[in-house]
């Protein structure tokens, strides 16, 4: 059974205080690894998708990285407007497409 | 990327009555999917809506209460029938595009 932890649960960053987020996984075989914001009422917004092991994606002040086991989420130099929960999923390459979610870190950046 | 559309945004329902939520994408997909998100969770996957076949649903799920059309490669329904408090929740519609994207969910309450 495919199997997603994420950690911590929630972090709470000063305005500028770089960190990351990690993501463990357990799949029988990784079709993609994916991350995504969701704001509080909101559907989750894509951010981003890795495949393979030393893949690593950024968009603004978010780079995302993935090894055979776990996946990071670096924000650097965070702002109020980057609080939000962080979800990870992963999609497995045989059986069901449907993504298997984390249960998220919920991110506050203070001013 | 795909724009996916959810009817309703939100609503307040009757313990024991119906209510269907519908999914509009505006490009074709190949998959569709039903997620919940009950308070303060993440994301279960209810079923994977399949084009002109019955849905598959997840262990938890059932047909009878969770009732899934997919006419087409751009619209779904998920009926949930039968409402009791316990599925005050985010519903949220899922497709597979050149990503995965989300709807930005339909909250119902069940009073």
């Amino acid at each position: 059974e495919d199997q997603v932890t994420q950690s911590p649960e929630a972090l709470r960053l000063q305005e500028g205080e770089s960190s990351s987020l990690n993501c463990s996984y357990t799949v029988s075989g990784l079709r993609g690894l994916f991350w995504y914001r969701q704001d509080p009422g909101k559907g989750p917004e894509f951010l981003f998708t890795l495949y393979s092991a030393g893949e690593e994606k950024e968009k603004e002040r978010l780079k995302a990285t993935l090894t055979k086991k776990e996946s990071f989420l670096h924000i650097t130099a965070p702002k109020p407007e980057d609080s939000a929960t962080y979800l990870c999923a992963v999609q497995a390459s045989t059986g069901r497409r449907a993504l298997t979610f984390g249960s998220g870190t919920r991110l506050q950046v203070q001013p | 990327s795909a724009v996916i559309s959810q009817k309703p945004s939100r609503d307040i329902c009757q313990r024991g009555t119906s209510l269907t939520i519908q999914c509009q994408v505006d490009s074709q997909v190949t998959m569709m999917f039903w997620y919940r998100q009950q308070p303060g969770q993440s994301l279960t996957l209810i079923a994977t809506a399949n084009q002109g076949s019955e849905a598959t649903y997840e262990s938890g799920f059932v047909i009878d209460k969770f009732p899934i059309s997919r006419p087409n490669l751009t619209f779904s329904t998920l009926t949930v029938s039968n409402m009791s408090p316990e599925d005050s929740s985010i519903y949220l519609c899922s497709a597979f595009g050149d990503t995965i994207y989300f709807g930005e969910g339909s909250w119902l309450t069940v009073v």
